[in-house]
């Protein structure tokens, strides 16, 4: 079975320095790997998704993730810290089965930023 | 652009009341899904359905039920609800269970305490 690890719980960076939140998958066939968004008291929205077309995939607001096969790992990054990116921030591996399928999520990382 | 909608946002239950979480999306996806948040666990499946007429059991099916009442709508049960159950829950859709790479959308969640 897939699984996702998301490595820090919290992550405190300055306004204007770089974002770096990481995140490691388990899986047995090619992933498909995404990256959501959740700002305080309501759901998840999508960041980025890798779906084998790039290995660096863009996404909204800035931010963008490098799918690297050899170190199992699709880390999200930033390159400048704004206030209104504070909030969490989940990784997640699409698991099929049965024709159907769905994803797994990390623990999640909560992303403060200081002014 | 309701996207996908729960009802009610907020509940207070007493322990052993039973409830029924609503949902339902515009977007004509055949798969919906509904999941729980918790403090450092992520988000995790408890049902879905990858078409209509169709339901499986996620990561932490205990205590719930779901059906989905057709293709716009799925709703989650609780029978009788526990403190244990006290979350944040999600419904999500994406357009189609076979091609793992599909956007899931989330609503905006609902809030239950079980007290």
């Amino acid at each position: 079975a897939q699984s996702v690890t998301q490595l820090g719980s919290h992550v405190s960076v300055s306004e204007g320095a770089l974002v770096l939140l990481r995140c490691n998958y388990s899986s047995s066939v090619p992933p498909y790997l995404f990256w959501y968004v959740q700002y305080p008291n309501q759901g998840l929205q999508l960041l980025l998704k890798y779906t084998s077309a790039a290995t660096l995939v863009k996404g909204i607001n800035g931010f963008e993730a490098e799918f690297k096969k050899s170190e199992t790992s699709f880390h999200l990054t930033k390159p400048s810290a704004h206030m209104s990116d504070a909030a969490e921030y989940f990784c997640a591996v699409s698991e099929e089965k049965d024709s159907s399928y769905k994803l797994i999520f990390g623990s999640g990382t909560r992303l403060l930023v200081r002014p | 652009n309701a996207g996908v909608t729960q009802t009610p946002k907020f509940q207070v239950l007493k322990t052993g009341q039973s409830m029924t979480l609503q949902c339902a999306q515009d977007m004509n996806h055949n798969s919906m899904y509904w999941y729980r948040q918790d403090p450092g666990m992520g988000l995790r499946l408890i049902y879905y359905s990858a078409s209509e007429g169709t339901t499986d059991k996620g990561e932490v099916p205990n205590g719930y039920n779901v059906s989905r009442l057709n293709k716009r709508e799925f709703s989650l049960r609780l029978e009788s609800a526990a403190p244990s159950q006290t979350s944040v829950y999600f419904c999500a859709s994406s357009a189609t269970g076979t091609y793992s790479g599909n956007t899931i959308y989330f609503g905006e969640g609902s809030w239950l305490t079980v007290v």
